[in-house]
């Protein structure tokens, strides 16, 4: 089946700095999607991208549906302590849904 | 709304032994999934619904059963409890089948 990989697997950043993550696939997708997961909860949708190119922002987030439609990346502009957490990349796979394997994310006061 | 709620949030389980896993919904969406969550790994479909009544297989589906007689409920079935399934189980729901809305999770142990 599609397989996402997501880069990187975990990263250590200090309050402030931008973060950027990226996740890549060897199939086609149509949609993607961009969650967060808090410690101890269910992902939160941030992001959902439809159309190849689409470049969506939601608050200091922006995501981005690359051109071959087998790519996007995640930025989050001017970090904060609560954006600490696991962001994943998600496909539908016809009527299935492909998660990448996160990437963690630890933002140092 | 309260949106997707499951039950329990924590259960332990003796080999062998058997359980269901609740998930509700009351946003009256279509699609209804169940996901596991391995520690550091990310979401394994297991099985999905796209209507009551109906159901399919996953990514993972082995050791587990659902069933959907209503549009809002979804539960999973765990008949003969193994170590391997030792995990947290999500549950998701969504109105055509993208934008999916998480639970909280139940958090499950085999031991």
């Amino acid at each position: 089946g599609q397989q996402l990989n997501q880069s990187p697997q975990s990263m250590f950043i200090q309050e402030g700095e931008d973060v950027s993550m990226n996740c890549t696939s060897s199939s086609i997708f149509n949609t993607w999607l961009w969650y967060k997961q808090d410690p101890g909860e269910g992902p939160v949708l941030l992001i959902a991208l439809y159309k190849a190119g689409e470049l969506t922002s939601n608050g200091r987030l922006t995501a981005q549906f690359g051109i071959t439609r087998k790519d996007s990346f995640l930025n989050i502009s001017a970090s904060i302590p609560s954006d600490v957490g696991i962001y994943f990349c998600a496909g539908p796979n016809n009527n299935d849904m492909r998660f990448g394997a996160g990437t963690r994310l630890t933002v140092k006061p | 709304n309260a949106g997707v709620t499951q039950t329990p949030k924590f259960r332990i389980l003796k080999i062998g032994q058997s359980m269901t896993l609740q998930c509700t919904q009351d946003m009256n969406h279509n699609y209804m999934y169940w996901y596991r969550q391995d520690p550091g790994m990310g979401l394994k479909l297991i099985y999905y619904s796209v209507g009551a009544g109906i159901t399919d297989k996953g990514e993972v589906p082995n050791g587990y059963n659902v069933s959907r007689s209503t549009t809002e409920d979804f539960p999973l079935r765990l008949e003969l409890a193994a170590p391997s399934q030792t995990s947290v189980y999500f549950c998701a729901s969504s109105y055509i089948g993208d934008t999916q809305y998480f639970g909280p999770g139940t958090r499950l142990t085999v031991l």
